[in-house]
């Protein structure tokens, strides 16, 4: 069964630092990799999403990566800003259903 | 917005009455998912379409049911609600057309069982 592990499970920067967020996962053999973000009481809304033949995805201050042969995906955040924060989660697609982790709360002080 | 709509947002009912919760799009995409989220268990899939009258059981699909007659609804049924399907249940949607199989997700409906 695949497992997907997000570190750490909560952080807390100020503003303007850059950042990264962890996401491991057991079964290297995936579809592809989707990062989401998640506001209090909100639904989730996809930030990247990475195919398993790609290595990185870029939109704006963000940019994530994989590595499939140790299993990771990284999400770096550039000059964070009080609005991004919020729950980040990870999810591995291995043939149309998505395994989550369990997501990094991160708060950006002023 | 990716065109999902979930209905009802918020409910309260009692333990042992049917529910029913929609999920409409007006993407006319062919994967349709139901999720639920739980603290210290983050979101798990009950069940999933893949075609009009197609259906498949995810990794909690007990006490749970889902009809899709129509493309665009996916139904998903409690026929006794208890308490252990507070929750709130997430419906996404993916195209598969170009195979990226990216996920969007409606805005969720919040389920309370007393």
């Amino acid at each position: 069964k695949q497992e997907v592990t997000q570190i750490p499970a909560a952080l807390s920067v100020p503003e303007g630092e850059n950042l990264v967020l962890n996401c491991s996962f057991t079964d290297s053999a995936i579809y592809n990799l989707q990062w989401f973000r998640q506001d209090p009481g909100k639904g989730l809304t996809s930030l990247l999403l990475i195919q398993s033949s790609q290595r990185e995805q870029t939109s704006g201050r963000l940019n994530a990566s994989l590595d499939k042969s140790s299993g990771r995906s990284t999400l770096y955040i550039a000059a964070s800003q009080p609005g991004d924060s919020a729950t980040y989660l990870c999810a591995n697609n291995a043939g149309n259903m998505l395994t989550f982790g369990g997501g990094t709360r991160l708060m950006v002080k002023p | 917005d990716a065109g999902i709509t979930q209905s009802p947002r918020h409910k309260v009912t009692e333990t042992g009455t049917p529910v029913t919760l929609r999920c409409h799009q007006t993407e006319n995409h062919r994967y349709m998912y139901w999720y639920r989220q739980d603290p210290g268990h983050g979101l798990r899939l009950i069940h999933y379409s893949y075609g009009v009258k197609d259906t498949d059981k995810g990794e909690v699909s007990d006490g749970y049911s889902v009809s899709r007659s129509k493309t665009e609804d996916f139904l998903l049924t409690l026929e006794s609600a208890t308490s252990s399907q507070t929750s709130v249940y997430f419906c996404a949607i993916s195209s598969q057309r170009d195979n990226t199989g990216e996920l969007f997700f409606g805005e969720g409906s919040r389920l309370t069982v007393l």
